[in-house]
C-alpha cells in the first residue's frame, strides 16, 4: 500500500501570507496527486488534481507543484476564508488504490 | 445547480444494517463514477467504493469488501450504498462524490479526482 505523509500537520499564518504544504508519497506516483480543502462542518472540495491542474472556480491564489513521490499545495496569499483542512489523495490508475494523507489544519492568526 | 444529497444514516447495533442513498441533479448522472467516501469523527478521509457508469467496474476499499454493496440507477439518478454486518469502525459520516472525469459504456476514467461532493450522512454504529 502507498503511504502518504504530509507536513505539518498544522500551521497558524496571518492574513496575506504565503504558506506551503507538502505531501510526501512513499513511492513514486506519478503526478497523480489531488488536493482537497475542507471547511469545518462541510463537504471535502477539490482545489487541484493531478498535481497542478487548478480546479474550475478555485482562487488563483492556490497552486499545486510537485513530482516524483513530493507534492506540495502553496497558498500565496492567505485569505480569512481559507482556515480549514486540506487533504492530499493520491491514486494509481490501477481501481481502489486511492489513499488520503492524515491533513493539515490551517488557522489564521 | 449541481448537487448531491446523501440520506439514509442513522444510528445501529453492531452487526446491523443501514442502506445509503445518493440523489444527484445538475449534470449528466449517467455519464460519471460514482463514489462513497467516509470520514470518522475527528479523523481524516477513507474512499469506500466507486461504480462505473453502467454498473461493470465496482471496486470497493479492502475495509469494507463482503460486507459494503454499491448500486446505481441512471434512471432515478441515484447511487446507494448497502451496509451490512456493520462494526463499530465503520462509524462515520459518508459522503457521496462525483468523479471527475466523464465516462461511458465499458470505459471507466482512469483517473481519481472527486470534483462534487455531498454533504454526508452520519451513521453510528454502536451498542
Amino acid at each position: 500500500d502507498i503511504q502518504m505523509t504530509q507536513s505539518p500537520s498544522s500551521l497558524s499564518a496571518s492574513v496575506g501570507d504565503s504558506v506551503t504544504i507538502t505531501c510526501q508519497a512513499s513511492q513514486d506516483i506519478t503526478n497523480y496527486l489531488n488536493w482537497y480543502q475542507q471547511i469545518p462542518g462541510k463537504a471535502p472540495k477539490l482545489l487541484i488534481y493531478d498535481a497542478s491542474n487548478l480546479e474550475a472556480g478555485v482562487p488563483s491564489r492556490f497552486s499545486g507543484d510537485g513530482y516524483g513521490a513530493e507534492y506540495s499545495l502553496t497558498i500565496s496569499s492567505l485569505q480569512p476564508e481559507d482556515a480549514g483542512t486540506y487533504y492530499c489523495q493520491q491514486y494509481d490508475t490501477v481501481p481502489g488504490i486511492i489513499t488520503f494523507g492524515p491533513g493539515t489544519k490551517v488557522e489564521i492568526k | 445547480e449541481v448537487q448531491l444529497v446523501e440520506s439514509g444514516g442513522g444510528p445501529v447495533n453492531p452487526g446491523g444494517s443501514l442502506r445509503l442513498s445518493c440523489a444527484a441533479s445538475g449534470f449528466s448522472f449517467d455519464y460519471y463514477t460514482m463514489n462513497w467516501v467516509r470520514q470518522a469523527p475527528g479523523k481524516g478521509l477513507e474512499w469506500v467504493s466507486s461504480i462505473s457508469v453502467d454498473s461493470y467496474y465496482i471496486h470497493y476499499a479492502e475495509s469494507v469488501k463482503g460486507r459494503f454493496t454499491i448500486s446505481r440507477d441512471n434512471a432515478k439518478e441515484s447511487v446507494w450504498l448497502q451496509l451490512n454486518n456493520l462494526r463499530v469502525e465503520d462509524t462515520a459520516i459518508y459522503y457521496c462524490a462525483k468523479k471527475r472525469r466523464l465516462g461511458y459504456s465499458g470505459y471507466d476514467p482512469p483517473d481519481w479526482n472527486f470534483d462534487v461532493w455531498g454533504r454526508g450522512t452520519l451513521v453510528t454504529v454502536s451498542s
